[in-house]
């Protein structure tokens, strides 16, 4: 058990739609960090936030946002749902804002859109 | 931009025997350097890191890897597989600069078979 937990574990919807992924870091830390991990394009960088403010986006399409909230948690929101979007969503968290600290990932949530 | 490359997309080793996952990197300078494992269903667990210093790291489940500057390559190596090691294997690379606020780059990574 890695401390990040992530809510929920599937999500099953419709294109067109909006679904929210939800991310708890592990107490103390920090950043969170966004992953997609699809079969055709692999684990993917969406986007960091680091104490609540945006720190660098990766391959982050313009229909999905993020935020960190006061008490570190970060919500995922995927808009305007494809069905390319299907893939399984991570984040991590780490205590520093760089990738020389270590990251520690969360089970996932496994999004399919139909 | 930097990018992860593991040539291998599936590798079969019989239990006892030694592994060698391979993999190469480029970036303009040397990268902040990461194997992960992921199992089916779990989330990727860091198995070693290198930074700096001795270019021979060692991990957690007996793993180790080399990284050799000339090549741009990470290998990761065990010297004995057991069942429980089969898994997904991603190399991943951070960039120093602009403050590494940038996330980890993976490669496809690789998928471990053990056979008995």
């Amino acid at each position: 058990d890695s401390g990040v937990t992530q809510t929920p574990k599937h999500l099953i919807t419709a294109t067109g739609q909006r679904v929210t992924l939800r991310c708890s870091p592990r107490s103390g830390d920090l950043s969170v960090y966004w992953y997609q991990q699809s079969l055709d394009q692999g684990l993917q960088f969406l986007i960091h936030y680091y104490n609540g403010e945006e720190r660098a986006k990766g391959n982050i399409l313009e229909r999905f946002s993020a935020q960190q909230f006061p008490d570190l948690h970060s919500e995922l929101n995927l808009s305007s749902l494809e069905l390319g979007d299907s893939a399984l969503y991570f984040c991590a968290s780490s205590a520093t804002a760089g990738t020389s600290g270590e990251q520690f990932f969360g089970p996932g949530t496994r999004l399919t859109v139909l | 931009a930097q990018s992860v490359t593991q040539p291998d997309i599936h590798i079969t080793v019989s239990e006892g025997a030694s592994l060698e996952l391979r993999c190469n990197y480029s970036y303009g300078a040397t990268p902040y350097l990461f194997w992960y494992v992921q199992s089916p269903g779990q989330g990727l667990q860091l198995l070693l890191k290198y930074f700096s210093g001795d270019t021979l790291v060692q991990g957690i489940k007996g793993f180790e890897a080399e990284f050799k500057r000339s090549q741009s390559s990470f290998n990761l190596r065990k010297p004995s597989v057991h069942w429980s090691d089969a898994a997904e294997y991603f190399c991943a690379v951070g960039a120093r600069s602009g403050g590494g606020a940038d996330g980890l780059t993976f490669g496809k990574g690789t998928h471990l078979i053990i056979q008995p």
